[in-house]
């Protein structure tokens, strides 16, 4: 069974740096075809797709986004870190993150519960 | 990057009647690498269907997707109570991946 679960809410002031944890469990980002994505939703708003992770290390960013967001992996702890520079009060929202299609596309077939980040001084 | 256009916005129906859901992509989707969620408020979206018109594990079978190219569309032939929820397209053809605005399905 796939579990994916965020790091806690958290409340950061603009201009600081966030980082998120996506602890998971039932897979591993070593085997091939593997990946997990960041997905955020500002609240009453849409999806927004942030970055993705392979089991081979390659890394996708959205392109609006890319020059702030990092996105590391750690196979021995079953975790994926993601980190997004200078915030500002419009990245209010939802973070999900999610295990990669099991047929090795790009869809999300399992997702964390998601955890709130709001940005405010 | 391919644009997602989801119509209607809301969708006002009764238990037991048929939902149409329509997917627009501003360019042709490669090989209708197209998904489909449901979210219901305070949760995470849940894989309906996957490749256009492939079922995800566990979905029932009065959801439906078809479509191809830049056209999709997601059928419920049947809304049961628990299907009221919004529901979203993305296309995973091509980078960036990208979601649609969403299609709200209300009870009428």
């Amino acid at each position: 069974q796939i579990t994916l679960k965020e790091s806690d809410p958290t409340l950061v002031k603009p201009t600081q740096t966030l980082t998120l944890t996506c602890t998971f469990s039932g897979f591993s980002l070593s085997t091939t075809g593997v990946g997990v994505g960041w997905i955020r939703q500002p609240p009453g708003e849409a999806l927004q797709w942030l970055a993705l992770i392979y089991w081979d290390d390659d890394k996708h960013y959205s392109p609006s986004l890319k020059s702030r967001l990092t996105i590391t992996k750690d196979t021995s702890k079953n975790q994926v870190v993601l980190t997004m520079t200078n915030m500002d009060p419009v990245d209010t929202a939802t973070y999900f993150c999610a295990h990669r299609g099991v047929r090795g596309r790009d869809y999300f077939d399992c997702w964390g519960q998601g955890t709130l980040v709001t940005v405010s001084s | 990057e391919i644009v997602l256009t989801q119509s209607p916005g809301t969708l006002s129906l009764s238990p037991g009647e048929r939902a149409t859901l329509s997917c627009r992509a501003s360019q042709s989707v490669s090989s209708s690498y197209l998904a489909w969620y449901q979210q219901k408020p305070g949760q995470a979206p849940r894989l309906l269907i996957h490749g256009a018109s492939n079922r995800a594990t566990g979905i029932p079978d009065r959801f439906s997707g078809s479509g191809s190219g830049t056209d999709f569309t997601l059928t419920v032939s049947r809304l049961e109570p628990e299907d009221f929820a919004v529901y979203y397209c993305q296309q995973y053809g091509s980078s960036p991946l990208t979601f649609g605005g969403g299609t709200k399905v209300a009870i009428k």
